[in-house]
């Protein structure tokens, strides 16, 4: 079993809808959790953290949850720019101050006019 | 400001050859990384460096080795490249004091046949 799953896609939405993405990882002692974006052939880049309490940033909500071990990613209104790979990524247990990540392998979002 | 800068952005090898990718950061960052990304494979950690005159394999550093030249620079080097090398290559960056969040260059893109 993969340490950080992700449901590759592509999803395909119009502009204005609301899409989620769920992630799952296997480690139940995880420490951190991301979301990056990553553009076609582009470095990855930070989108957000993911913290306990969930946390919004603008159009994005991402939330956690630790019993079910997975965390969650919604955009409302998606907009063209929106397209992308989201990453979703975790910090696991016993990586001490390494900062060593672990990255799923990414969901593809197409959003269409 | 360039941030994580990577050389060269393409390379094709025969297998067999052998070839140094470069990394540098002017943030002055502590840590940096190595990664490889694959088509349906998250990024993989090669090797890391969690600070300078530090080096620790990561999850797939069979085949490669890095220098930590100082503390901008991180260099990973192929002695014989294969087949199974052809990869995306990202070098990543890292204050510790300022959280977990990777700062990525722009990329490698190597070919080996």
């Amino acid at each position: 079993r993969k340490e950080v799953e992700q449901d590759p896609g592509p999803f395909n939405v119009p502009e204005g809808a609301t899409v989620a993405f769920n992630c799952t990882y296997s480690n139940s002692a995880s420490q951190s959790f991301f979301w990056y974006r990553q553009d076609c052939r582009k470095e990855p880049k930070l989108l957000m953290s993911v913290y306990s309490s969930g946390n919004e940033d603008g159009r994005f909500t991402a939330q956690l949850n630790r019993a079910s071990q997975y965390i969650s990613l919604l955009i409302r209104d998606s907009k063209l720019s929106d397209s992308a790979t989201y990453l979703c990524v975790v910090n696991p247990s016993g990586s001490g101050n390494t900062g060593k990540l672990i990255f799923g392998q990414g969901t593809t979002l197409q959003v269409k006019p | 400001n360039a941030g994580v800068t990577q050389t060269p952005k393409f390379q094709v090898l025969k297998t067999g050859q052998s070839m140094t990718l470069q990394c540098a950061q002017d943030m002055n960052h502590n840590s940096m990384y190595w990664y490889r990304q694959d088509p349906g494979m998250g990024l993989r950690l090669i090797y890391y460096s969690a600070s300078e005159g530090t080096t620790d394999k990561g999850e797939v550093p069979n085949g490669y080795n890095v220098s930590r030249l100082n503390k901008r620079e991180f260099s990973l080097r192929l002695e014989s490249a294969a087949p199974s090398q052809t990869s995306v290559y990202f070098c990543a960056s890292r204050n510790p004091a300022r959280g977990r969040e990777q700062y990525f260059g722009p990329g490698t893109r190597l070919t080996v046949t």
